[in-house]
């Protein structure tokens, strides 16, 4: 069973540029998330998808982050425009629900941002 | 106070000894209780998952819930050099269903 995909592994932007992160879940999942990683940190999720509708996107600093899912598989993160402060490690995650039993979320390989 | 605490570390630890990690969380409903591993500079990934008070058992991991005192811990038996990474401890929000993450404690196994 393939795992999360995401594109691009690295990326390196000038402050006050767009960005953008693509993600693919694994096959069948229906719940999206996605991560913030700040070096020495645990994740922070910044928002989540259930199909293709937002469950949670309280953490979102929508000023300038947006996400969607338009068809209810992959997904696309962008930040525009972009702050010194957005340099991290973004990471998605699927898992197949929200149930208990099905809340098991596995994450891709992330896309580590620097912002210079 | 912070959601989910854990001890940063590092947590030094002798090839063939038990490792013990612990968590404690502040939300008293939470339901689901997780542990990933993270290797330096790659993805967390899933080791163990819990859902009711007592152990939980596979292969060289237990993962213990107490939900009473709010805590849960992590052994890792027979610590292998490879053990060395940061282990996350997630808890499952009662409201939203989202994963809250502690900071993550470093553990290294010297051979």
């Amino acid at each position: 069973e393939a795992g999360v995909a995401q594109s691009p592994r690295y990326k390196i932007i000038e402050k006050r540029q767009s960005v953008a992160f693509w993600c693919n879940p694994i096959s069948g999942h229906a719940t999206l998330y996605w991560y913030q990683q700040i070096l020495g940190q645990g994740p922070k999720l910044l928002i989540q998808f259930q199909n293709n509708g937002v469950v949670d996107d309280s953490q979102l600093p929508k000023d300038r982050f947006s996400a969607e899912r338009l068809k209810g598989v992959d997904s696309t993160l962008k930040i525009q425009p972009a702050k010194l402060e957005d340099s991290a490690v973004y990471l998605c995650a699927s898992s197949f629900g929200l149930a208990v039993s099905y809340n098991e979320q596995f994450f891709g390989p992330g896309t580590r941002l620097t912002v210079l | 106070q912070k959601e989910v605490e854990q001890n940063s570390g590092p947590l030094s630890v002798p090839e063939g000894a038990i490792a013990s990690l612990n968590c404690t969380y502040s939300d008293r409903v939470s339901q689901s209780f997780f542990w990933y591993r993270q290797y330096s500079g790659k993805s967390p990934e899933l080791i163990m998952s819990i859902y009711s008070n007592g152990d939980k058992e596979d292969g060289r991991f237990t993962a213990q819930l107490n939900k009473a005192s709010q805590y849960v811990s992590l052994l890792i038996r027979d610590s292998q050099p490879s053990d060395s990474a940061t282990y996350l401890c997630a808890v499952k929000a009662s409201n939203t269903g989202k994963l809250i993450f502690g900071q993550g404690t470093t553990l290294q196994v010297k051979p």
